[in-house]
């Protein structure tokens, strides 16, 4: 695709449920990056990808928070046992590679717990 | 936690007004970056500055690194109200260069 594309845009989840947020980088792209956006703040990261590898999931807040890549390029964030905190815009953003800094970010998961 | 912190953290100015923005850190940044984002979209990258010093101008928009790559300044000249949106700088750390963001300023042009 033209973009970064994630799913849903929107998501309500009840207190405890399960969720999970897609990512469609743009194809070719090494880098992934997962980012938590509160309301009127700067993106907060969360995890990123190179390839199908995690390379570094040190902003991730919990372990209810879990993501993945398994082929390297689609990329499932879930956050199991949601709790209201959780509630945030959550971006995916793709890279050329890690070197090549310029990142692109999709519209984005807004995400409300209640 | 943020390393980068932004100033002012809201501005709203009439068109036609000049305006400054400012993003400091006490950390070396690889590189730094200036994104816009509008409401309910991802942010959009509008420079790159790479280079101590460097300065760089989209149109009316002049983007500085500052000499030891710890801080940046984003200047706009007669802004419009196509200027409104939040901006937010990001430096680039570490081996992955993961984006570290700034705090954020909400810009509101009022025509």
């Amino acid at each position: 695709g033209a973009g970064v594309s994630q799913s849903p845009r929107y998501k309500v989840a009840k207190r405890g449920q399960d969720v999970a947020l897609r990512c469609d980088p743009i194809s070719g792209h090494v880098s992934l990056f997962w980012y938590q956006q509160a309301l009127g703040q700067g993106p907060e990261f969360l995890t990123y990808f190179q390839n199908e590898a995690q390379l570094d999931k040190s902003g991730l807040p919990s372990d209810r928070f879990f993501a993945e890549r398994p082929e390297g390029s689609v990329s499932t964030l879930k956050i199991q046992r949601t709790q209201q905190e959780d509630s945030a815009v959550y971006l995916c953003a793709s890279s050329l590679s890690r070197l090549r800094g310029e990142a692109f970010f999709g519209q984005g998961t807004r995400l409300t717990v209640v | 936690t943020q390393l980068l912190e932004q100033s002012p953290q809201f501005l709203s100015i009439q068109e036609g007004e000049n305006l400054t923005v400012y993003c400091n850190s006490s950390s070396v940044f690889s590189s730094l970056q200036w994104y816009r984002q509008e409401p309910g979209e991802g942010p959009v990258l509008l420079v790159t500055v790479v280079t101590g010093g460097e300065v760089k101008k989209l149109k009316r928009l002049t983007f500085q690194f500052g000499d030891a790559r710890k801080d940046s300044s984003l200047h706009i000249t007669a802004a419009q109200p196509g200027d409104t949106g939040l901006y937010l700088c990001a430096g680039a750390r570490g081996a992955t260069n993961k984006l570290i963001f700034g705090t954020g300023t909400l810009l509101a042009v009022q025509p």
